[in-house]
């Protein structure tokens, strides 16, 4: 059964820095792309980053190139976001979600639970 | 303002056909396959077609989906009351690179 569980969401303070984590497991993490896709409070979804199966590939949104930087270590079978620079807009729900082909950036067929991360003073 | 737009609200009887569209441009939809998502209250979102008319397993055959150029459709045949919920269309731009939402639509089924 393929499951996300998404963790490192918190409290952090503007223009601070906050690193999200994504476990992976039941399918082969190193043949699909994944991507983190936010949802600010009330707000529909953004698409934030995502990175090839092999980690060679990583494409941003404007909103967050720059400042956010997504990773992953496919012997752990994890992807990370590194966010610094952290604006009040980046308030979110962080969700990590898979590709559902090998070799495909979309459509994403499994989401993990998601991060809340709240930039405030 | 979101690149692919949606209208904010859909609704209708369960003896009805209710479409949601989605428009975009050459560089996201008239390129690139659209997918919809169905997101329920408090939940993560859902896949319900992908490929712009595929559903996957377990998806009701009442949904379904469709495309022509630039814009997109989902339409739901006798929506339910457990169908309430917020759907949103997606696809890859390639300007941006990167994938690119629709605003989401709000299904009120009464």
């Amino acid at each position: 059964e393929v499951q996300l569980v998404d963790s490192g969401g918190g409290l952090v303070q503007p223009g601070g820095s906050l690193r999200l984590s994504c476990a992976a497991s039941g399918f082969t993490f190193s043949d699909y792309a994944m991507s983190w896709v936010r949802q600010a409070p009330g707000k529909g979804l953004e698409w934030v980053s995502g990175i090839s199966g092999s980690g060679g590939s990583a494409f941003y949104a404007d909103s967050v190139k720059g400042r956010f930087t997504i990773s992953r270590d496919n012997s752990k079978n994890m992807l990370n976001l590194q966010m610094s620079s952290l604006r009040a807009e980046d308030t979110a729900v962080y969700y990590c979600a898979k590709g559902m082909h090998s070799g495909g950036w979309l459509p994403f067929d499994y989401w993990g639970q998601g991060a809340l991360v709240t930039v405030s003073s | 303002q979101s690149v692919l737009t949606q209208p904010p609200s859909a609704s209708g009887t369960p003896g009805q056909r209710v479409t949601i569209s989605c428009s975009g441009s050459s560089s996201n939809i008239g390129n690139n396959y659209v997918n919809w998502y169905q997101q329920l209250p408090g939940t993560a979102p859902k896949l319900l077609i992908y490929r712009s008319d595929r559903r996957p397993s377990g998806v009701p055959d009442r949904f379904s989906g469709s495309k022509s150029g630039t814009s997109a459709s989902l339409a739901i045949s006798g929506p339910r009351s457990e169908d309430e919920a917020d759907y949103y269309c997606a696809a890859w731009d390639d300007s941006l690179s990167g994938g690119v939402f629709g605003g989401g639509t709000k299904l009120t089924v009464l």
